[in-house]
């Protein structure tokens, strides 16, 4: 159980497009999920944290209007990285908190994002 | 600021011996504390939680709490070089405050 998946698991885009990261809590419902980020030999960075039906919070320094976060269901939310550029390249990791859980997170596989 | 530190290592530990991973956090509000293992390229794994003072053993694993002291360890008992990995402590606490995540400590079992 607890299973948490991501599409797609990489990706290259052209400096200038969008993309879009779908994450699903597939066997579990998720009151909160959440968006990191992780430069090569880097710890975690959370980028936001998204409640079911409510806007993300950002952490400081990251753009709102750049990624944008969507928590449509208990089991589904989307990171549109917007206008990208070749320093977005990144290795971008959700998880999501289990529903009655003890504040557990499961994360996702992560998605490898390059932009050329 | 709410934080938990790790040391960043490398801890070297031969093949078969006890690997010793400590953490220290300082929200004392803190309820339930975490370790994942990160294997490089890959995303975070859970693999042990504890919310209760003392130790909590599965597998080859040993967690231990101590609330009073603000101390969280995990002990890999015959560790493989499979083990070796980064591993994360996190702390965690109701009422919609984010876990806090320390930045890991990198282990190398050495066959």
């Amino acid at each position: 159980g607890a299973v948490v998946s991501q599409h797609p698991s990489w990706v290259i885009c052209k400096s200038g497009t969008s993309v879009k990261i779908e994450c699903r809590s597939l066997d579990f419902q998720a009151t909160t999920m959440f968006w990191y980020r992780q430069f090569p030999k880097q710890s975690l960075m959370l980028m936001a944290t998204s409640n079911e039906g409510s806007k993300a919070t950002y952490e400081q320094g990251v753009e709102k209007d750049k990624f944008l976060i969507n928590h449509a269901s208990l089991t589904l939310s989307t990171l549109t990285v917007t206008s990208a550029h070749p320093e977005d390249s990144s290795f971008y990791i959700c998880s999501a908190r289990h529903r009655g859980g003890i504040y557990e997170q499961y994360f996702g596989p992560g998605t490898r994002l390059t932009v050329t | 600021q709410k934080e938990v530190e790790q040391n960043s290592g490398p801890l070297s530990v031969p093949e078969g011996a006890i690997a010793s991973l400590n953490c220290t956090y300082s929200d004392r509000g803190s309820q339930s504390f975490f370790w994942y293992r990160q294997y490089s390229g890959k995303s975070p794994e859970l693999i042990m939680f504890i919310y209760s003072n003392g130790d909590k053993e599965d597998g080859r694993f040993t967690a231990q709490l101590n609330k009073a002291s603000q101390y969280v360890s995990l002990l890999i008992r015959d560790s493989q070089p499979s083990d070796s990995a980064t591993y994360l402590c996190a702390s965690g606490r109701a009422g919609g405050f984010k876990t806090i995540f320390g930045a890991g400590t990198r282990l190398f079992v050495k066959a």
